[in-house]
């Protein structure tokens, strides 16, 4: 069956600018993760959903770091007034189970390098 | 605190060669643990995991790995390295308690393999 799928794969944007990166999870999949990945580094958690509901947001770095997931499919982060330190790989994860009551396999799509100029 | 690490950054084997990487985590009780790996320009692909039972692990492309729990360790191995193995491989773990989700990745290793 389909993967998780992220788009765009590659997104550039000028110091200043409003981004968002989109994540289709695997279909029937309750749980949905977004992590960020810098250079040479481990992905690092930012935010949780189950269904629509945000249930943990504690990993994303700043306010200018917002995410939704309005029909509990679908999943967008926005990052509004891009600075470069935001320059990284955004994964994003989905998992068959309520992941507050249950740790399942988290399946991993393929990310979005952003790149801030 | 809680924490993963993978002590060494790259690592260089023929083909052909048997592997191992390691990793430790530091919790107070046995966490659920992940290998995953990640090619260029490609997510994160899960090889294995335990979560609880015999403490020696299958996974797929001929990848095990063996939960040590006196020494805190979950380390990968396989015989015999391809080529197409070269990739970068991160360990994961998850404190094992109800409603814990956020996966804490090591820094992870690059495997390069030579011809």
């Amino acid at each position: 069956g389909a993967g998780v799928s992220q788009s765009p794969r590659y997104k550039v944007a000028k110091r200043g600018q409003d981004v968002a990166l989109r994540c289709d999870p695997i279909s029937g999949h309750v749980s949905l993760f977004w992590y960020q990945q810098a250079l040479g580094q481990g992905p690092e958690f930012l935010t949780y959903f189950q269904n629509e509901a945000q249930l943990d947001k504690s990993g994303l770095p700043s306010d200018r770091f917002f995410a939704e997931r309005p029909e509990g499919s679908v999943s967008t982060l926005k990052i509004q007034r891009t600075q470069q330190e935001d320059s990284a790989v955004y994964l994003c994860a989905s998992s068959l189970v309520y992941s507050q009551t249950s740790t399942d396999t988290q399946y991993f799509g393929p990310g979005t390098r952003l790149t801030v100029l | 605190a809680q924490s993963v690490t993978q002590p060494d950054i790259h690592i260089t084997v023929s083909e052909g060669a048997s592997l191992e990487l390691r990793c430790n985590y530091s919790y107070g009780a046995t966490p659920y643990l992940f290998w995953y790996v990640q090619s260029p320009g490609q997510g994160l692909q899960l090889l294995l995991k335990y979560f609880s039972g015999d403490t020696l692990v299958q996974g797929i492309k001929g990848f095990e790995a063996e939960f040590k729990r006196s020494q805190s360790s979950f380390n990968l191995r396989k015989p015999s390295v391809h080529w197409s193995d070269a990739a970068e491989y991160f360990c994961a773990v998850v404190p094992a308690t109800s409603g814990t989700y956020k996966y804490i990745f090591g820094t992870g290793t690059r495997l390069k393999v030579l011809a």
